[in-house]
């Protein structure tokens, strides 16, 4: 069965400085993709990085970017230079197989100190 | 590009009572999903369309949850009766081929008295 697991339910970081958020995922299927999603309190979530388990460099997009490492089955998200705007809930999420199906972690919510 | 539409915004009913959710998706989207989180929890897939096709409702209780896609653009999910337990914000999504990003609405936050 498909497991997304995020065991840090909080997270606290200085403005300006780098955070990881933890994500492990387990599954048999040899294709699936990883998303990281943020959902500030407003409540919208938003799509923020992506990786393909066939994908060999490290996805990145602008402050953020997902360190892969297949054999441990983990994608960690790194967030560079954080920003007020960064405290949110931050959700790991896994598609695997013929359908695609989603699956959601269940979140860590960072707060970015000034 | 407008982004997926959701109404209404928030709903209070009362327990054994029905109500409806709409979604709209981004344009050309062909894949839909229909999303139930419990507060302090991940948001939790009820169902997924492809165009107006179901292709998974296994989390989907059928006794009273029902939802459909006409055409294969808007969709709306209904409860009948709702129970206490239903309480939730319930969020719709698309992505233009389901191995993709999602993008996801503002949400509907229900809650049952």
């Amino acid at each position: 069965a498909q497991k997304i697991t995020q065991t840090q339910p909080g997270m606290f970081v200085q403005e300006k400085e780098a955070v990881t958020l933890d994500c492990t995922y387990d599954t048999s299927d040899p294709s699936y993709g990883l998303f990281w999603y943020k959902q500030p309190s407003s409540g919208e979530m938003i799509f923020l990085i992506y990786q393909g388990s066939y994908d060999q460099q490290n996805a990145t997009e602008g402050r953020y970017s997902l360190n892969f490492q297949k054999a441990r089955k983990s994608a960690n998200l790194v967030i560079s230079a954080s920003q007020l705007g960064d405290s949110a809930m931050y959700f790991c999420a896994m598609n695997t197989g013929g359908t695609y199906k989603y699956i959601f972690g269940t979140g860590t919510r960072l707060k970015v100190l000034a | 590009e407008a982004g997926v539409a959701q109404s209404p915004r928030y709903k209070i009913i009362e327990k054994r009572q029905s109500v409806a959710f709409w979604c709209n998706p981004i344009s050309g989207h062909a894949t839909l999903y229909w999303y139930q989180q419990i507060l302090g929890q991940g948001p939790k897939l009820l169902i997924q369309f492809q165009n107006n096709g179901v292709v998974d409702d296994s989390q989907l209780p059928k006794d009273r949850f029902s939802a459909e896609r006409l055409k294969g653009v808007d969709s709306t999910l209904k409860i009948q009766p709702a129970k206490l337990e239903d309480s939730a914000v319930y969020l719709c999504a698309s992505s233009k081929v389901p191995a993709l990003e999602q993008y996801f609405g503002p949400g509907t936050r229900l809650t049952v008295t």
